[in-house]
């Protein structure tokens, strides 16, 4: 079946440095959509990026991820990472092969952010 | 815009018990989801109801019952909880539509069985 893999649990970096989380994903259908969901301490997660168009850069609150269906991934990177950036990463792939709008989640990449 | 409410925000029970969560959501959404978090483990998705009389399993539906009492309104069941069990339990609800429909979250409620 179709997955999504994220393959750092925990994710280190200095404020004002660039920042990667990677995600990859197998599917089956030609037709993609991906998203990146933030979780900030005690809030609901939320949709930062979203994209269905391959090879598109999509940006949001300085974040930016693009779609690439050539090598599976849909990474997400921040040229300078802030203190407020700290927070739980989910990268998530549209479920098609079922009812329902679901998708499917990665592990989570958590991204702490120091001084 | 809408908001997803999920009570209580925190439940206490006891081993062997049954424990019933409860989310609304004012989005006027067909489609709601209940998603279970665990660290290291991602979200897991519990039970999901497409529409109003709609009811469909996920993967970690076992231990687990539903209820879409309306449109608005989606309960979750937990049918005997374990002893040091600990866990967030998130709804969430969308569109049908696929595509860029994405899902909006409430803030979930924190279970400890003691």
């Amino acid at each position: 079946g179709d997955s999504v893999t994220q393959t750092e649990g925990l994710v280190t970096v200095t404020e004002g440095l660039p920042v990667k989380l990677n995600c990859t994903y197998q599917t089956t259908y030609l037709t993609i959509a991906f998203f990146w969901y933030v979780q900030y301490l005690n809030e609901a997660p939320q949709v930062l990026l979203k994209s269905s168009t391959d090879n598109k850069r999509t940006e949001h609150q300085g974040f930016h991820a693009t779609l690439h269906k050539s090598s599976s991934s849909f990474h997400l990177q921040k040229s300078s990472a802030q203190l407020s950036d700290s927070a739980l990463y989910y990268c998530a792939l549209r479920d098609y092969g079922s009812s329902g709008n679901k998708l499917i989640f990665g592990i989570g990449t958590l991204l702490s952010v120091k001084p | 815009g809408g908001i997803i409410t999920q009570t209580p925000k925190f439940l206490i029970g006891q081993e062997g018990q049954k424990l019933t969560l409860k989310c609304q959501q004012n989005f006027n959404h067909d489609t709601m989801y209940w998603y279970r978090q665990d660290s290291g483990k991602g979200l897991r998705l519990i039970y999901y109801s497409i529409t109003e009389n709609d009811l469909q399993k996920g993967d970690l539906s076992e231990g687990y019952d539903a209820s879409r009492e309306k449109k608005s309104s989606f309960s979750l069941t937990v049918t005997s909880a374990q002893k040091n069990e600990m866990a967030v339990f998130l709804c969430a609800s969308s569109i049908r539509d696929r595509g860029l429909a994405e899902q909006f979250f409430g803030p979930g409620t924190r279970l400890t069985v003691l």
